[in-house]
């Protein structure tokens, strides 16, 4: 898991709520990442962050929302907007470079009752 | 669009023999690959990289070989072991990508003891 962290490793939501994941890293990488992943299922880009207080959207940032205020930190909220919000959340983060490896934090399972 | 993709959703090993897992890419500009290992409620942990430059590159107990002329990659695990057996995932980098890459579905490796 290197030096990426994400808690909780398991939460519950109910349906209508809002729900912040936290991810932080102490890699000092420039560039952090959300991915979603289903089960049986490969990596979706939901936001990408390069540098600090700024974003950007992936492939599937509907329903989503995330914030950049310190270099080590990139948390994600899932909101109500969100129609299918049970999966399991991925952070990775790396540097600016090109051609460089991501690396990916724990994950969090989210499960909608 | 472009896309990296895997020959075999699921590989099945006897312990001890050599797994080889396959991983087709569509994107000849691409010039960075990596594999990720996945175990079950884990996020994608680092295995092995190569640049396009290199067609073959070594760790311990695994090796990627890159084939540009057929744009295919795998990764050999000798003597596969009990704890081989996750999801392994390979992920491209283009240069005019910046620091993105494009994550192929998985493969899921069984070892059988």
């Amino acid at each position: 898991d290197g030096g990426i962290t994400q808690s909780p490793k398991y939460l519950f939501r109910k349906e209508g709520q809002n729900v912040t994941l936290s991810c932080e890293q102490n890699l000092n990488h420039d560039a952090m990442y959300w991915y979603r992943q289903d089960p049986g299922q490969g990596l979706r880009l939901i936001y990408y962050s390069q540098i600090v207080n700024d974003f950007q959207k992936g492939d599937i940032a509907e329903g989503y929302s995330v914030s950049r205020e310190k270099k080590e930190s990139f948390p994600l909220t899932v909101t109500s907007a969100q129609k299918n919000p049970t999966a399991f959340y991925l952070c990775a983060s790396s540097t600016k470079m090109t051609g460089t490896t991501q690396y990916f934090g724990p994950g969090t399972r989210l499960t909608v009752l | 669009g472009e896309s990296v993709g895997l020959h075999l959703p699921t590989l099945s090993v006897q312990e001890g023999d050599n797994s080889i897992i396959n991983c087709a890419y569509s994107n000849s500009a691409s010039d960075y690959f990596i594999w990720y290992k996945q175990e079950s409620g884990k996020g994608p942990q680092f295995i092995i990289d190569i640049r396009s430059n290199m067609d073959k590159r070594q760790g311990q107990r695994v090796t990627v070989l890159l084939n540009k002329t057929v744009k295919h990659l795998s990764l050999q695990i000798a003597a596969t072991q009990p704890g081989d057996s996750a999801v392994y995932f390979c992920a491209e980098n283009t240069d005019n990508a910046g620091n993105m890459l494009t994550f192929g579905g998985g493969t899921r490796l069984m070892v059988k003891p």
